[in-house]
């Protein structure tokens, strides 16, 4: 099992510009979510599935989209990137909303 | 108010030495807890789960104390290679996790 994968490990995008995130799990996983990690913040969580075809908003959602058409897929797009949105993203998924999460190793965003 | 809040640190111990990390919640009705270990530009990985009884995965013992609402982890006897920055977690009925912003530990030979 390749568990949970994240494509790009990192980019670099310019004010405005629009990009998806890539995350895929391969463990039949119901849940999957989307979290930003930010000096002395912490993990932020932006969106999550509980399953494919439903998605809800986290703590900080604005300026992020999300589908989840299979259970295996749950990309993130950046409709409008901006230097706010410079971070790290990471990807997780769990058997269920309150079980273990596995995450993915990340993918690098800077915003110019 | 954060959701979950724990003491940055840096806690700087010797091998050896016994250390414990406290973290809080905030939502009384928080269902799941964890402590995750995260090292340097890496992924969180689990480290291990919080029961209400307490548990012990060798060196490592995790508490739950509800009334009070805390978690707390103890590592006895760190090894250099438990230099790591600790997460606290607490999950909700909501199927949303929360995570605090981390514990920094350097264990020093």
């Amino acid at each position: 099992n390749a568990g949970v994968t994240q494509t790009p490990k990192f980019q670099v995008l310019k004010t405005g510009q629009s990009m998806t995130l890539q995350c895929a799990q391969d463990m039949n996983h119901e849940y999957m979510s989307w979290y930003r990690q930010d000096p002395g913040m912490g993990l932020r969580l932006i969106h999550y599935s509980v399953g494919a075809g439903i998605t809800d908003q986290g703590e900080v959602p604005n300026g992020y989209n999300v589908s989840r058409s299979t259970t295996e897929d749950f990309p993130l797009r950046l409709l409008s990137a901006a230097p706010s949105q410079t971070s790290v993203y990471f990807c997780a998924s769990s058997y269920a909303g309150f079980n273990t999460q596995y995450f993915g190793p990340g993918t690098r965003l800077t915003v110019l | 108010r954060k959701e979950v809040e724990q003491d940055p640190g840096p806690f700087n111990v010797p091998e050896g030495a016994t250390v414990a990390f406290n973290c809080t919640y905030s939502n009384s009705a928080s269902q799941s807890f964890f402590w995750y270990r995260q090292d340097c530009r890496k992924e969180p990985k689990l480290l291990m789960s919080v029961y209400s009884s307490g548990n012990e995965d060798g060196r490592f013992t995790a508490q739950l104390n509800r009334a009070s609402q805390y978690i707390s982890l103890l590592i006895r006897d760190s090894k250099l290679s438990d230099s790591a920055t600790y997460l606290c977690v607490a999950a909700n009925t909501g199927n949303q996790f929360y995570f605090g912003t981390g514990t920094s530990l350097t264990v020093i030979p």
